[in-house]
């Protein structure tokens, strides 16, 4: 069955950056994009942007441009979400999530990584 | 980018009952391009209905979805204990694909 399994929780000092693994099994993890949504605690769901696993191209959210940055290793059928210059308001759950083949929804999500940011 | 406005905001309801939740978007959403998520406590998203009405893998079918331009609408037929969580609409008519801000399901 397909299954996305995300690197640990982590805790990191303002200013740092961070970068978080999704691990893909169960299916082509080429055919299929990765898209990495931030949920604060207690909060709704933003997304934050895509990559295509085959070509490696990446859309992001305007929100987010310049300071994430999306990379695959095919090789081992895993996504990466790097993240830079966190902040304290970064303390959130980032969730990797498979983009379905009938559109650009998300039917399949990673167990979510916890990132604490903190002096 | 299209704004999702979902209410109420929070729903309590006893097992059985039946359960409406909105979804209004800021402009229309084309070819009905939405879905809902349920988001349990401690747990990742998991997708419920797509293309507004269209029950995903292994779904009950006491979750239905309708609806279409700016209103959709997720109905709970008979709500039982598991059913507490929070549900999501999403858009991907256009990019940025946006939530809504969440519709919290309580059971008493």
């Amino acid at each position: 069955q397909v299954q996305l399994v995300q690197s640990g929780a982590e805790v990191k000092k303002p200013g740092a950056s961070v970068k978080v693994s999704c691990k893909a099994s169960g299916y082509t993890f080429s055919g299929y994009y990765i898209h990495w949504v931030r949920q604060a605690p207690g909060q709704g769901l933003e997304w934050m942007g895509r990559i295509n696993p085959n070509s490696g191209g990446t859309n992001y959210a305007q929100n987010f441009q310049g300071w994430v940055t999306m990379t695959r290793d095919t090789s081992i059928s895993t996504a990466y979400m790097e993240v830079s210059g966190l902040k304290s308001d970064d303390t959130v759950v980032y969730y990797c999530a498979r983009e379905a083949y009938t559109g650009i929804y998300f039917d399949s999500w990673g167990q979510g990584t916890l990132v604490t940011v903190s002096s | 980018e299209i704004v999702l406005t979902q209410s109420p905001g929070t729903l309590s309801l006893s097992p059985g009952e039946r359960a409406t939740l909105s979804c209004r978007a800021s402009e229309s959403v084309s070819s009905s391009y939405l879905v809902w998520y349920q988001q349990k406590p401690g747990q990742a998203p998991r997708l419920l209905i797509h293309g507004a009405s269209s029950r995903a893998t292994g779904i009950p079918d006491r979750f239905s979805g309708s609806g279409s331009g700016t209103d959709f609408t997720l109905t709970i037929s008979r709500l039982e204990p598991e059913d507490l969580a929070v549900y999501y609409c999403q858009q991907y008519a256009s990019s940025p694909w946006t939530f809504g801000q969440g519709t919290k399901v309580e059971i008493k």
